[in-house]
Order: structure tokens, then sequence, then C-alpha cells
């Protein structure tokens, strides 16, 4: 009954692969997230999703595309990994109709770039 | 540009209150939310402050004065669990819809 799931919880990979993240919600929410947490604890927003289309999009190089397949899926593809580009990344969604439109997070995925 | 204080550590014993404060400077608020992130987990929904007041719930209060920018989060009877980083919020208008601006959180130490 897990409410925002990732997968996989670990990726590590050489610099200049391709990877990617998958996330699903079960809450029926109509607003999906994915955030970057460096090193510093710094979360980021980067990208935001509501009923499958694009709403948000920080300034993330054009390597980072996310998909959207349904509104309970949000995935996170990265082609041509950088050093730079190790983080955890958390998915998160919300119901962006509800006055609070409080975002739940998932249990993030720890990306190592070698 | 928007801007967020909060104290970067904290230490507190078992059983005490402690306040933490976040100081904020946004452009188009719409409210404030508190997350709790232990270390190596998922940040966690604590509380939400849309109006100007204090807002309790058990052991956790958290209050917001939107005309001073400000807001901080009170923990009572302090447990070693809540050993934690706590990540001030502020939500803002963007464009047509609404994004989380987030702090660099507190690092609470929670002693015995």
């Amino acid at each position: 009954d897990t409410a925002v799931s990732q997968t996989p919880k670990y990726l590590v990979t050489q610099m200049g692969n391709d990877k990617s993240i998958k996330c699903e919600q079960n809450l029926g929410h109509d607003t999906m997230y994915w955030y970057k947490q460096d090193s510093k604890k710094f979360l980021k927003i980067m990208f935001s999703y509501n009923n499958k289309e694009l709403i948000i999009n920080e300034t993330v190089p054009n390597r980072f595309s996310p998909k959207s397949p349904d509104k309970a899926h949000l995935n996170l593809h990265i082609n041509s990994l950088e050093l730079g580009d190790s983080a955890v990344y958390f998915c998160a969604s919300s119901q962006l109709t509800n006055l609070a439109d409080t975002q739940y997070f998932g249990p993030g995925t720890r990306l190592t770039v070698l | 540009g928007q801007n967020i204080d909060q104290p970067t550590e904290m230490t507190a014993t078992e059983g005490a209150i402690v306040q933490i404060n976040c100081t904020y400077q946004t452009s188009g608020f719409n409210g404030l939310f508190w997350y709790q992130q232990h270390a190596g987990e998922a940040p966690t929904f604590l509380s939400y402050n849309v109006l100007d007041g204090l807002e309790e719930k058990g052991r956790f209060s958290s209050f917001l004065s939107r005309s001073k920018g400000y807001s901080y989060l009170l923990l009572k009877e302090l447990q070693m669990k809540d050993s934690a980083s706590y990540l001030c919020a502020p939500r803002i208008n963007a464009g047509n819809n609404r994004k989380l601006i987030w702090g660099l959180g507190t690092s609470l130490a929670v002693n015995p």
C-alpha cells in the first residue's frame, strides 16, 4: 500500500551512460514532480506534470527528459550522465485542486555517476 | 528573487521544547509548509499554514506571520526520533501553477 514508489532505490553507473528512474503514485493525485537533492541537501524542483501535461520546467539540462504515460506515473530519463548528476532524485505527487496541495514524496533514488 | 533563512543546526534535550525559525522573502506567496527529513529518507509532511496564526498538531505546532515573512515550527516533549532535518518551504504562484521553494533545512539533534 505504498503511496509514492520509485525504482530503482540505488543506481550506480558510468559517465556517459543513459538511465531511467520510474515513479508511480496510488494516491489518485493529478500532479507529479521530480526533485533533485544534492550533497548539500538542497532540494530543487526539476519538473512538474499535471494530468500528464508539463507545467513546471526549471532550468534543467535537456539531457533530462521526463515522461508521463498517465496520471499515476512519471518517469525520468537521463542521457549522457555526468559526474554532477550524482544526487538523490525524489518523485512527489499532490492534488493541485486541493487548497493545501500537499506534496507526498517517494523514497528517493540515489544516483552515483562514476 | 526568492530567499529562505533557517538556522543550519540546533541542539536540544529529550523532553524539552524547541522552536525552529524561518524567515522568507518571496513573491506570489501562497502558504507555507514544514517538512521533516530523516537522514537518508524522503521529506515527510508536518504542517501547512496559509493564514496568520498558530496551527497545532499533537506535539508539533507551526506559526505564520505573512506580513513579517516569518514562520516557526514548535516541537514539544522532544523525543530522540525527532532528530532530523526540518525544511521550511513557502509556496508561491508560478504562472497558472504553484510551486514550493525549499530552504536548506535545520538539522536538529536531540540529546538524551
